[in-house]
């Protein structure tokens, strides 16, 4: 079955600082991955996926994910965070051609506080 | 502009008396799903729809149901509520399998839904 684990309910760093949010998921064949982000009461927004291709994938503010087969893993990194960073952010796979069942499986979130 | 509407944005109501949560999108999606968000649960999907008049099972369905009457609308109707649904709803719509699952979803903003 497909699952989506995020080791830590919450990440602390302070600004400037690089940033790492940890993701890793289990499921059947090369998997779509994908990062969002939800800032206080609003719905999740998309920042980046990986589909194929460079293991290395840029998003939106700024972020990156790397994705890692071996270690089946695709965690989301910043090089600067920024205080405006701080959300809750979800990791979610999907299984591909799996006959239009379109089913994206969510990780926990873990919540990123940036401090000043 | 490309979006998924959730009406209400939040919701108090008592146990028993039935609501319907309404969801539409514009983006002509044959793919439309809703979640329900707890914390340290992550999102977790109570129904989705492949189309139109075609709706299945998620993975938490009970004191739910869902219809899709037209492409573009997705209510989420529950006939008695009981606190424990108490909780955060988001509908997601998307473009449908095949190639259309490298796409993620659009969110709507969301519905903080209280059964006292």
């Amino acid at each position: 079955a497909q699952s989506v684990a995020q080791p830590e309910d919450q990440v602390n760093v302070a600004e400037g600082n690089p940033l790492t949010v940890k993701c890793t998921y289990s499921v059947s064949g090369n998997p779509y991955l994908f990062w969002y982000v939800q800032y206080p009461n609003r719905g999740l927004q998309f920042l980046l996926k990986y589909i194929t291709g460079d293991n290395l994938v840029k998003g939106s503010y700024g972020f990156e994910a790397e994705f890692n087969k071996s270690q089946t893993s695709f965690h989301l990194k910043k090089p600067s965070a920024l205080v405006s960073d701080s959300a809750l952010y979800f990791c979610a796979v999907r299984r591909p051609f799996s006959g239009g069942y379109n089913k994206l499986i969510f990780g926990a979130g873990t919540r990123l506080a940036v401090h000043p | 502009e490309a979006q998924v509407t959730q009406n209400p944005r939040y919701l108090i109501t008592v146990t028993g008396k039935k609501l319907t949560v309404t969801c539409s999108q514009n983006m002509n999606h044959e793919y439309m799903s809703w979640y329900r968000q707890d914390p340290g649960l992550g999102l977790r999907q109570i129904y989705y729809s492949m189309n139109v008049e075609v709706t299945d099972k998620g993975d938490v369905p009970e004191g739910y149901k869902v219809s899709r009457k037209e492409k573009r609308n997705f209510p989420l109707i529950l006939e008695s509520p009981s606190p424990n649904q108490t909780s955060l709803y988001f509908c997601a719509s998307s473009q449908t399998g095949g190639t259309g699952s490298r796409y993620g979803y659009t969110f709507g903003s969301g519905t903080r839904l209280t059964v006292v």
